[in-house]
Formats: structure tokens, sequence, C-alpha cells
């Protein structure tokens, strides 16, 4: 079975412009999770996407927002960038959403740099 | 709100000797608990994970964690260090009925002195 897959791997972007990132959970994963891990504010919580509904939001601005197919594939946007949005961000996808039976799987990330 | 406090950022072992990385979280409920281990330029792997079972919890690669509800804490521990251990660690916490959101701590990076 495929892992997580997340694309791009590496992007770099100057502060102002948008960015879209995509996570290909596991086959038959229904829930995706997206990260974000940082030096300074270590990893955080950024959404969960369930069956296309959006489960949990972290405490991020409004400029961060995502979205899930019906594939269950996910993407992430980031508008305006700054330069403190430079992060790896992780996605996770699992067969459930809230029950700590089913194992979130993470993908490797997309390390995302802005200048 | 939930909290997560892995004591020591970096910790440094001999290998073969014992590891152990703490981990107190906050919350008047227990929540579920979670080990993640990773590896450079890699994701998150997890190691083990307490979901009011036994408060022994076995992992994989000789890991195991004690939650201790009177401490609040949720420790991860290692009889014998191996070279191939050296990573960091999360401990990360997701309360009961709050859907697959991880709360994690600061990480503790482990060094393996051969």
């Amino acid at each position: 079975k495929a892992g997580v897959t997340q694309t791009p791997r590496y992007l770099i972007k100057t502060r102002g412009q948008q960015v879209t990132l995509s996570c290909s959970p596991i086959s038959g994963h229904r829930s995706v999770s997206w990260y974000q891990q940082t030096p300074g504010q270590g990893l955080q919580f950024l959404f969960e996407y369930f069956s296309e509904t959006q489960r949990n939001k972290g405490n991020f601005p409004g400029r961060f927002s995502g979205r899930q197919f019906s594939n269950s594939r996910s993407e992430m946007n980031v508008s305006t960038l700054e330069l403190g949005d430079s992060a790896l961000y992780l996605c996770a996808s699992s067969s459930t959403s809230g029950s700590p039976y089913n194992e979130q799987f993470f993908g490797p990330g997309t390390r995302l740099t802005v200048l | 709100a939930q909290s997560v406090t892995q004591l020591g950022s970096h910790v440094s072992v001999s290998e073969g000797a014992l590891v152990l990385l703490r981990c107190n979280y906050s919350s008047s409920v227990p929540p579920y608990l979670f080990w993640y281990v990773q590896y450079p330029n890699q994701g998150l792997q997890l190691l083990l994970k307490y979901t009011s079972a036994a408060t022994l919890v076995k992992g994989i690669n000789g890991f195991e964690a004690e939650f201790k509800k009177s401490e609040t804490s949720f420790h991860l521990t290692k009889p014998s260090a191996h070279m191939s251990d050296a990573a960091e660690y999360f401990c990360a916490v997701t309360p009961r009925g709050a859907g697959n959101m991880l709360t994690f701590g600061g990480g503790t990076r482990l060094m393996v002195k051969p």
C-alpha cells in the first residue's frame, strides 16, 4: 500500500505570493490533517478534513485555508505569504476521525521557503 | 486548552544505556496520548499510544511508556539505546472527541554516543 504523498516536496516563494500544497492520503483513508512545523513554534495543528468537511481548525489566520476532494485528496492554500510562513508542512491521513485506534500516517512534508 | 511539556529539548545517552524521555500533559480529563519519532527530512512515525487500556504501553523498536494519571505523565523509555535511535521524539495528545487534532510537545532530540 502506498504511503501518504505530498507534492511538491520543496517550494520557494516570495512574500505576498500564494501557494497551494497537495496531500494524497493512503487509499481508503477519509481523514486528512495538516500541521506546520517550524523551529520556533514546533508542530502546530492547522486543520482536519473528514469526508470533505472541515472537522477541526487550529489557531491560524484566515490566510491559511484548505479543502478536501471527493477522492480524499486534500489541498492547503496560503495566501499573501509572509516570511514567517517558511516551514515544513506535514499532512497525516487516517481511516477515521476521532478514534485513536486508527493510526495517523504522516507524509514526508513540503518544505516551503518564503523569501 | 490542552498542553504538552517535554522536559529537555536535548538528551544524550551512551549506546546501551537507558533512554528516558519525559512528557507531561495538562488536562482535566485524561486524553489520548502518543509518542512519535521523526528522523531527519522525514515525516513522523508513531511509536506507541495510550488509549485508556493498559497503563504500560509497548511500542515499536523496543520503546514503552507508562501512563501515570496522578503525575499527568507519559514518559518514554527504552532499556538499551541503539545508534539508530538518534532522532527527534514528540509527545502528543488529543482530547477525547476532538477528531484527529494532535497537540504536540516541543520535542526532544535524542543523541546516542558510541
